[in-house]
């Protein structure tokens, strides 16, 4: 049981340049999520998903976005990278349901140059 | 927006040292979360609570929804508990579930 997985654990990007960050579940969770973590800062949601198929904005959307084609994997996409977007990121996932603790990936750190 | 505010953001205790962090946030909710990342940036989930307290080995968790306030205390605090704690509300910005999360304390336990 791997849990939350994501790949890569780090990347250095030029602008413009662009990337997928890729997180999957073993766990059969409906919900799973994007954060960003930035120094002196919370972790800010970017992207949640319900099921396969569906996604919403979170917090901080601008410059991502997201696929959820089945129920294991749900991707990030930058399409153009910007220095803004150099942060910590995060994958989690949970059961369905309000009190449900989330599981977090390992991270991925990316720079953007 | 659920703004969270933790405090201290700091903290350096002696082994042994009872340790209490702090969190509020100003807008009501159904649960609360507590989270500890590692010094390598894993993050677990320590408590979910919604009423009253949690007790897990050494750490206890206690919130008070009328205050909008919640507290983590630890118990005969050891060097391995130095971590970052932070607490998490149910996100309100929008449609999307997920959580918003606190600045984190930052804590180290001297042996």
């Amino acid at each position: 049981n791997a849990g939350v997985t994501q790949t890569p654990k780090f990347q250095v990007l030029k602008t413009g340049q662009s990337m997928t960050l890729q997180c999957a579940q073993d766990m059969n969770h409906n919900s799973m999520y994007w954060y960003r973590q930035d120094p002196g800062m919370g972790l800010r949601l970017i992207y949640y998903s319900a099921s396969e198929g569906t996604t919403d904005k979170g917090e901080v959307p601008n410059g991502y976005n997201v696929s959820r084609l089945n129920k294991r994997e749900f991707s990030l996409r930058l399409e153009s990278a910007a220095p803004s977007q150099t942060s910590v990121y995060f994958c989690a996932s949970k059961t369905a349901g309000l009190y449900n603790e989330q599981f977090f990936g390992p991270g991925t750190r990316l720079t953007v140059l | 927006k659920n703004e969270v505010e933790q405090s201290p953001q700091n903290l350096t205790a002696q082994e042994g040292e009872f340790i209490t962090i702090n969190c509020s946030y100003s807008v009501g909710i159904s649960a609360l979360h507590w989270l500890q990342q590692h010094p390598g940036g894993g993050i677990v989930s320590l408590f979910m609570l919604s009423s009253g307290k949690k007790k897990h080995g050494r750490l206890i968790a206690t919130i008070n929804i009328q205050e909008k306030h919640s507290s983590l205390h630890i118990t005969a605090s050891h060097p391995r508990d130095s971590a970052v704690y932070i607490c998490a509300v149910p996100y309100s910005g929008g449609g999307a579930d997920g959580l918003t999360f606190g600045k984190g304390t930052h804590l180290i336990i001297q042996p």
